[in-house]
């Protein structure tokens, strides 16, 4: 089955320090993997995909992840972290059936000053 | 302005009184999906459309009905609400079936069932 692993719950980071938000995916054949990002009281808002072409993803707000076959990851990085990058970040693989998204449990990030 | 609504934003309501959730979409597209989040769990989609008179089980639609009788709407029915139906609901959209990697998301109703 396929299946979406976040490996943090939640990150805390200082403004202007490096963010790291891991995810591992399960699947049996070359996924496509999105990152998804929710502010407080706001819907979910695509940040970036990975379709199979370029390994290296970049998105918006200064965010990129990385596809890495062999360790089945895709982990979501930003090299200066910003107060407005607070929220809850979902990494989210889709489907076989091309009918439906599976999201991980999400991971909170907090940036402190 | 293209954008997914839906109503009510905030619901409080009791065991069994049925009701409904508005959901609709201005960009014409034929994908719309309903999803409820939970501490921990991520989002599941709960029921999808693949266009009208088109639905279709998520998983986990227990309780919950859908109809899409028009293209830009596709409200979420729950005939009879219970607690473990508390949650925060999103609906979403996206030009077609093979387009759902790009979905347009509403912003959230926060459902309380007491």
């Amino acid at each position: 089955a396929q299946s979406v692993t976040q490996l943090d719950s939640h990150v805390s980071v200082s403004e202007g320090t490096p963010v790291l938000l891991r995810c591992n995916y399960s699947s049996s054949y070359s996924p496509s993997l999105f990152w998804y990002v929710q502010h407080p009281n706001k819907g979910l808002q695509l940040l970036l995909k990975y379709t199979s072409a370029a390994t290296l993803v970049k998105g918006i707000n200064g965010f990129e992840a990385e596809f890495k076959k062999s360790e089945t990851s895709f982990h979501l990085t930003k090299p200066s972290a910003h107060m407005s990058d607070a929220a809850e970040y979902f990494c989210v693989h889709l489907s076989g059936g091309y009918n439906k998204l599976i999201f991980g449990a999400g991971t909170r990030l907090a940036v402190h000053p | 302005e293209a954008q997914v609504t839906q109503n009510p934003r905030y619901l409080i309501t009791v065991t069994g009184k049925k009701l409904t959730v508005t959901c609709s979409q201005n960009m014409n597209h034929e994908y719309m999906s309903w999803y409820r989040q939970d501490p921990g769990l991520g989002l599941r989609q709960i029921y999808y459309s693949m266009n009208v008179e088109v639905t279709d089980k998520g998983d986990v639609p227990e309780g919950y009905k859908v109809s899409r009788k028009e293209k830009r709407n596709f409200p979420l029915i729950l005939e009879s609400p219970s607690p473990n139906q508390t949650s925060l609901y999103f609906c979403a959209s996206s030009i077609d079936r093979a387009s759902t990697d790009t979905q347009y998301f509403g912003p959230g109703t926060r459902l309380t069932v007491l």
